[in-house]
């Protein structure tokens, strides 16, 4: 059980495309979930927390005009890298949990992003 | 500020002996703790949790400590296997904002 998908696992686009990434709870609905970032040999940094049917939560630092992100229904949030550069290059995580917050995240599998 | 973390970037077991990684943490108000195993290019995967009402939590073949005072947090990893070998990280959850911060994490690298 808590299953977390991730869609695409990886994606190579252009500098100053978009890039839209999906994560799915898939046998349980997800209250509440989370967008990571995660670059090479370092630790997961929180970008926002979502509810669905509200808008995301950023953490300090994070453009939310540059990361859109959608938590549409119980089981869907996206994540829009909008305009993106080589800087943008890294590992997303998703994560979700069916609880208040304060409980367990379970994550996905993540999304490598590189930029061109 | 406030911060989860590691006190050994690598560790290096042999096959079949037990693991101890550590983790500190300086938020005196963190009452939820779970330790994650991230294999390379894949997403953090739960091993196991505890709260702050806990000393010890005991999974299959994994055991977590929690020392308040010291504000101390060890996962413990019986007979360790090959497939054991992960980054593991540590993180917190205060429980009033309600989000987790996880420490820089350590390398478990099992020696057959």
């Amino acid at each position: 059980g808590a299953v977390v998908s991730q869609h695409p696992s990886w994606v190579i686009c252009k500098s100053g495309t978009s890039v839209k990434i999906e994560c799915r709870s898939l046998d349980f609905q997800a209250t509440t979930m989370f967008w990571y970032r995660q670059f090479p040999k370092q630790s997961l940094m929180l970008m926002a927390t979502s509810n669905e049917g509200s808008k995301a939560t950023y953490e300090q630092g994070v453009e939310k005009d540059k990361f859109l992100i959608n938590h549409a229904s119980l089981t869907l949030s996206t994540l829009t890298v909008t305009s993106a550069h080589p800087e943008d290059s890294s590992f997303y995580i998703c994560s979700a949990s069916y609880g208040w917050v304060t409980d367990t995240q379970y994550f996905g599998p993540g999304t490598r992003l590189t930029v061109l | 500020g406030e911060s989860v973390g590691l006190h050994l970037p690598t560790l290096s077991v042999q096959e079949g002996d037990n693991s101890i990684i550590n983790c500190a943490y300086s938020n005196s108000a963190s009452d939820y703790f779970i330790w994650y195993k991230q294999e390379s290019g894949k997403g953090p995967q739960f091993i196991i949790d505890i709260r702050s009402n806990m000393d010890k939590r005991q999974g299959q073949r994994v055991t977590v400590l929690l020392n308040k005072t010291v504000k101390h947090l060890s996962l413990q990893i019986a007979a360790t296997q090959p497939g054991d070998s992960a980054v593991y990280f540590c993180a917190e959850n205060t429980g009033a904002n309600s989000k987790l911060t996880f420490g820089k994490g350590i390398t478990l690298s099992v020696r057959p």
